[in-house]
């Protein structure tokens, strides 16, 4: 069965960098691409992009811009979201999913940025 | 950047009742390419409906989706217990896939 496993929660000071993973099972990983979507505290969703398993090509929504980056290890059916120079505001669950339509989700990643 | 405004903010309602959620797109969204998800506390969003009205693997008939161009509608033809979430839209036809702002389904 598709199941998309994402790392634990992650709990970082201000300035430093955190890494998410998202490993996927069950279906060819480089047939479909995958989305990030940011949850802040009992707020809605947020799309941060995209990455094409395929091509290795990313393409980021406005506000994800320069600081956070989509990367994946085909090896290992597996893609990365890095945020780096963290700030309080990046408080928040954040998502995998698979393809356009988001059909399968990992289970969330909880990064708390605090001092 | 097409922006979906979902109504009402928070629906009250019994079980065994009819929930009729609005999403309006504020330009058309091509293909009728939008997806309905649901979200309960501490759990992932789900997909429930996309292409505006085809329902997911092992979705429930009692969720459908209809609508076109710049409005749609999610229907939850009888209220199950399971059924009170956080309903969201999202359309996947243009770069950035907006998100409405979600409607909370309560029980009354």
């Amino acid at each position: 069965q598709v199941q998309l496993v994402q790392s634990g929660s992650e709990l970082k000071r201000p300035g430093a960098s955190v890494k998410v993973s998202c490993k996927a099972s069950g279906y060819s990983f480089t047939s479909y691409a995958l989305n990030w979507v940011r949850q802040a505290p009992g707020q809605g969703l947020e799309w941060m992009g995209w990455i094409s398993t395929n091509t290795r090509n990313a393409a980021y929504a406005q506000g994800f811009t320069g600081r956070f980056v989509f990367s994946l290890d085909t090896s290992v059916s597996t893609a990365y979201l890095q945020i780096n120079s963290l700030k309080a505001e990046d408080t928040a669950v954040y998502y995998c999913a698979r393809a356009m339509i988001s059909d399968y989700w990992g289970q969330g990643t909880l990064v708390t940025v605090s001092s | 950047e097409i922006v979906l405004t979902q109504s009402p903010g928070t629906l009250s309602l019994s079980p065994g009742e009819r929930a009729t959620l609005s999403c309006r797109a504020s330009q058309s969204v091509s293909n009728n390419y939008l997806a309905w998800y649901q979200q309960k506390p501490g759990q992932a969003p789900r997909l429930l409906i996309y292409g505006a009205s085809s329902r997911a693997t092992g979705i429930p008939d009692r969720f459908s989706g209809s609508g076109s161009g710049t409005d749609f509608t999610l229907t939850i033809s009888r209220l199950e217990p399971e059924d009170f979430a956080v309903y969201y839209c999202q359309q996947y036809a243009s770069s950035p896939r907006t998100f409405g702002q979600g409607t909370k389904v309560e029980i009354k």
